[in-house]
C-alpha cells in the first residue's frame, strides 16, 4: 500500500476564515476519499475525489462549504470553508486498497475558535 | 442500506487475556467486505485484518482474528494475548464490493489493565 503524507496535522483557525489540507500519495491513484471524524465520533465520508472530475459529495455536504481538489494521480485537497466551531473534527484523507482495506493519512486536527 | 453496529462503547481487559470485539452488519449485496481499524489516541487509522463474504475461513492476522458469521450478520474481532498497546479505539467497516463507499460503526474503545 501507499504511503499517504497529509499536512497540516492540526490547526487552530478562526471562525469565518478558510483552511486547505493537502494530501500527497506516493503512487498514482484513481480514487481518493475524504472523511471527517467529529469529536467522540465515528467517521463520515464527506466526498470521493477523481481526477479529472468533479467530486463526488455524499448526503450533507455540499461543494461550497467542502470543496475539493484532485490535480492529479498523487495529490488532493479538501478545503473547510467558512468555519465555525462545529466544524473542528479530525480530516482523514485515505485510498482504497479493496481486500487490504484503507491506507489513511495521519489526520488533520482542526479547532475553530 | 448498509449499516453497521458496534453496541459496545467501551471494554476493559486485562494484560494478556483476550477480548471480543462485537460488530454486526446489514446490507442487501452478497458480495462485500468486512474490515477493522485501530485508531490510537494519536488519531491515526490503521487497517487490522479484511474478512470477504465469500471466504469460507475466518481471517487471521497474528494476534487478531474475525469470527465471522454469516447468517447472524456479524463480524467480530477478537483480540488474544492483550497488550497495553492494544488500548485504542477499533472501528468495524463494511464497503459492498459493486460499489467505493465504505461505513463504519461507532465504534469501541479498549482498554487494556496492567
Amino acid at each position: 500500500s501507499a504511503v499517504i503524507s497529509q499536512k497540516p496535522s492540526r490547526d487552530i483557525c478562526q471562525r469565518g476564515t478558510s483552511l486547505t489540507i493537502q494530501c500527497q500519495v506516493d503512487s498514482q491513484v484513481t480514487m481518493m476519499f475524504w472523511y471527517r471524524q467529529q469529536p467522540g465520533q465515528s467517521l463520515t465520508l464527506i466526498a470521493t475525489a477523481n481526477q479529472g472530475s468533479e467530486a463526488t459529495y455524499e448526503s450533507g455536504f455540499v461543494i461550497d462549504k467542502f470543496p475539493i481538489s484532485r490535480p492529479n494521480l498523487t495529490f488532493s485537497t479538501l478545503t473547510v470553508s467558512n468555519m465555525s466551531p462545529e466544524d473542528s473534527s479530525i480530516y482523514l484523507c485515505s485510498v482504497d486498497y479493496r481486500n487490504y482495506g484503507y491506507t489513511f493519512g495521519s489526520g488533520t486536527r482542526l479547532t475553530v475558535v | 442500506a448498509q449499516k453497521i453496529t458496534q453496541t459496545q462503547p467501551g471494554m476493559f481487559v486485562q494484560e494478556k487475556e483476550a477480548v471480543t470485539l462485537d460488530c454486526t452488519y446489514d446490507t442487501s449485496d452478497q458480495s462485500y467486505g468486512l474490515f477493522w481499524y485501530k485508531q490510537p489516541s494519536s488519531g491515526e487509522m490503521i487497517f487490522l485484518i479484511y474478512q470477504g463474504s465469500y471466504d469460507e475461513q475466518n481471517a487471521t492476522e497474528g494476534r487478531y482474528s474475525l469470527n465471522f458469521q454469516k447468517a447472524r450478520k456479524s463480524a467480530n474481532l477478537v483480540i488474544s494475548a492483550s497488550q497495553l498497546g492494544d488500548s485504542a479505539m477499533y472501528f468495524c467497516a463494511m464497503r459492498e464490493d459493486g460499489g467505493f463507499k465504505t461505513i463504519f460503526g461507532a465504534g469501541t474503545r479498549l482498554f487494556v489493565k496492567a
